[in-house]
Formats: structure tokens, C-alpha cells, sequence
């Protein structure tokens, strides 16, 4: 069973609307990245956290350590926000571990 | 701002043939991870590096080795190919928590070499 669990798997929506995209854990964590991945697979690193919220233009996450969970948001998304985002945490050891990622498409 | 590199960006093998792949870290990042991702699969961890040294292996083959050098670069090197080594393999590196053993530094990462084996 994979130990990160993300949600919605595919997620379509028309420009402009706010996205909500949901990761949760099983265990504690050192930290979480959340990653966004393009056709043909270069990988970004949107955030990292360990606790609280972040910011970064038109994305927010956050992050509960208590309830083991985590979300990223894209406010007044566009069609180049498409992608696959992908939630990975760290454990105390030097892995990280993925989620399967949410595939967003943005429709004009 | 420089990034991570990886060469080559596309490698073509065929069966039984060996390649190498590299990755240079971001200035003064000391630690390096790879990752495979098969087609249409969840990237898996192979192994990681910390100063030069390996820190922790994941799912990676016997056929593959890797090492960090002493200008933290590392070079993962896959022997005897196989058709299911055909992968998009990402390098990624960040700098380490400098109060714990622990890794919590962003991690950045690099455009991925696509190894197609034939």
C-alpha cells in the first residue's frame, strides 16, 4: 500500500477556478514537497514543508502535521498550469516517497 | 540561478550494453538522489548520497552502481541493460540539515535523462 495518498487522481477544470489538490501520510514525516511534472517529465519543485503554509504566487500549501495531511491550492488557475503534481514525503532517512500524482488539465 | 544538470538528456543502448549518467548537484548541495520513472509508473528511489558517500539504496539493480565524487557530481552506471531499464531517470539534489542527520532541504531537481534500450 503506497504510504502517501493523493487526491483527486485526475482533476479537470476551466480557467479561473480554484484548485484543491490533497495529499495525506501514514506516518511522521521530516518534510513534504510538492513537485509539478510536465509532458515530457521535467520535474519542479513547487514547495517544501514541515509545517504551517507557504506561498508562492498564485500557490499556496499547507501543511497538518497532526492530522497528517497536506494540500496545495492554485488560485485563478490557467491553461499552463497544467501538469501532473506530485506529493512526496520525507522520513527521517534519506528517501522520499511519492504519491501517484494528480493529473490537472485546465481547460481556456 | 545555476540548476542541476543531467547528461545526456536522451540515450539510446541496446540489450547488454552499459551506460552512465550524470548529475551535478546545485552549488554546495551535498547531497544527491536518484530516481527511475518507467513509463507511465511512479518515479522509485534508487540510492542517495551524502557527502560523498552512499546514504541510503532503494530499489536499485545489481546491474547499476553509482558514486559521488569529490566535486559532489555522481555518476550512476547500468550494466547489462535490459529492455525494462528503459526509463526517465532524475537526479535531484539538496542541501542537508546541518543540526540532525536528517534530510529536510529543498530539494531541486534536475530535467531527467530519457534511456531508451532497444
Amino acid at each position: 500500500k503506497n504510504e502517501v495518498e493523493q487526491s483527486p487522481q485526475n482533476l479537470t477544470a476551466q480557467e479561473g477556478e480554484f484548485i484543491t489538490i490533497n495529499c495525506s501520510y501514514s506516518v511522521g514525516i521530516s518534510a513534504l514537497h510538492w513537485l509539478q511534472q510536465h509532458p515530457g517529465g521535467g520535474i519542479v519543485s513547487l514547495f517544501m514543508l514541515s509545517s504551517g503554509k507557504k506561498k508562492h504566487g498564485r500557490l499556496i500549501a499547507t501543511i497538518n502535521i497532526q492530522e497528517k495531511h497536506s494540500s496545495l491550492h492554485i488560485t485563478a488557475s490557467h491553461p499552463r498550469d497544467s501538469a501532473v503534481y506530485i506529493c512526496a514525503v520525507a522520513y527521517s532517512n534519506y528517501q522520499l516517497i511519492w504519491g501517484a500524482g494528480t493529473k490537472l488539465i485546465i481547460k481556456p | 540561478a545555476a540548476g542541476v544538470i543531467q547528461s545526456p538528456r536522451h540515450l539510446i543502448k541496446e540489450k547488454r550494453e552499459t551506460a552512465t549518467l550524470k548529475c551535478y548537484p546545485i552549488p554546495r548541495h551535498d547531497t544527491v538522489y536518484w530516481y527511475q520513472q518507467g513509463p507511465g509508473q511512479d518515479p522509485q528511489f534508487l540510492i542517495s548520497f551524502y557527502e560523498k558517500m552512499q546514504s541510503d539504496k532503494g530499489s536499485i539493480p545489481d546491474r547499476f552502481s553509482a558514486q559521488q565524487f569529490s566535486d559532489y557530481h555522481s555518476e550512476l552506471n547500468m550494466s547489462s541493460l535490459e529492455l525494462g531499464d528503459s526509463a526517465l531517470y532524475f537526479c535531484a539534489s539538496s542541501l542537508e540539515n546541518r543540526w540532525g542527520h536528517s534530510n529536510t532541504g529543498e530539494l531541486f531537481f534536475g530535467e531527467g535523462s530519457r534511456l531508451t534500450v532497444l
